[in-house]
């Protein structure tokens, strides 16, 4: 079962669109980290959220974590193809051992 | 540079030969993991490291030895591999396993056992 669902799994847009990546899951994690991952290179932490409710914005990228801490969602806004590559989310359990899991990812490609 | 670094970045085998795949990191972390990526399957910790001889499994043990022996190495190990195990490797390393701290990536080790 996976942990963490993401969707889309895929996404192709054209230079200029929105768009929003989820993040969603059954379980409560203490917090909830986005990556991105170029081709070539391993993934690289875009941002950390850790209350409930909680927004942060990085440049175009707005990324939210659900109020419950069950999900979070990444919105870009006026896409880049500079923004093309893999987007993943990683949640941090709760409990008295936690684990990082990862989402399988969002492919995303935008088109000059 | 802070940095985590693998070797070799590209690895072609045949099944059974033994191989190691070195990674080290220059920032001091406690915690390193290994992960394996494969496409419709995502990101899948194979061991992981608390720190110097302690090690654990992950999600996906099965044919994987590791070692950690000192601070900043934690070579993943395959005592004889088989073709299940092509795959994208990749090593990471983190202050510490708890909270929110960042995961820091190596560049990927790419496998292919013939």
């Amino acid at each position: 079962t996976q942990l963490l669902e993401q969707s889309p799994q895929f996404l192709s847009i054209q230079e200029g669109e929105n768009l929003t990546v989820y993040c969603n899951s059954s379980s409560v994690f203490s917090s909830l980290q986005w990556y991105r991952q170029e081709p070539g290179e391993g993934p690289v932490l875009l941002v950390t959220v850790v209350t409930g409710g909680e927004v942060k914005k990085l440049k175009r990228l707005t990324f939210q974590f659900g109020d419950a801490r069950k999900d979070s969602s990444l919105h870009i806004t006026a896409a880049q193809p500079g923004d093309t590559g893999l987007y993943l989310c990683a949640g941090i359990t709760q409990g008295g051992s936690e684990k990082l899991v990862f989402g399988k990812g969002t492919k995303l490609t935008v088109n000059p | 540079e802070a940095q985590v670094t693998q070797n070799p970045r590209y690895l072609i085998t045949v099944t059974g030969k033994k191989l190691t795949v070195t990674c080290s990191q220059n920032m001091n972390h406690e915690y390193m993991s290994w992960y394996r990526q494969d496409p419709g399957l995502g990101l899948r910790q194979i061991y992981y490291s608390m720190n110097v001889e302690v090690t654990d499994k992950g999600d996906v043990p099965e044919g994987y030895k590791v070692s950690r022996k000192e601070k900043r190495n934690f070579p993943l190990i395959l005592e004889s591999p088989s073709p299940n195990q092509t795959s994208l490797y990749f090593c990471a390393s983190s202050l510490s396993r708890t909270r929110s701290h960042e995961q820091f990536f190596g560049p990927g080790t790419r496998l292919t056992v013939l």
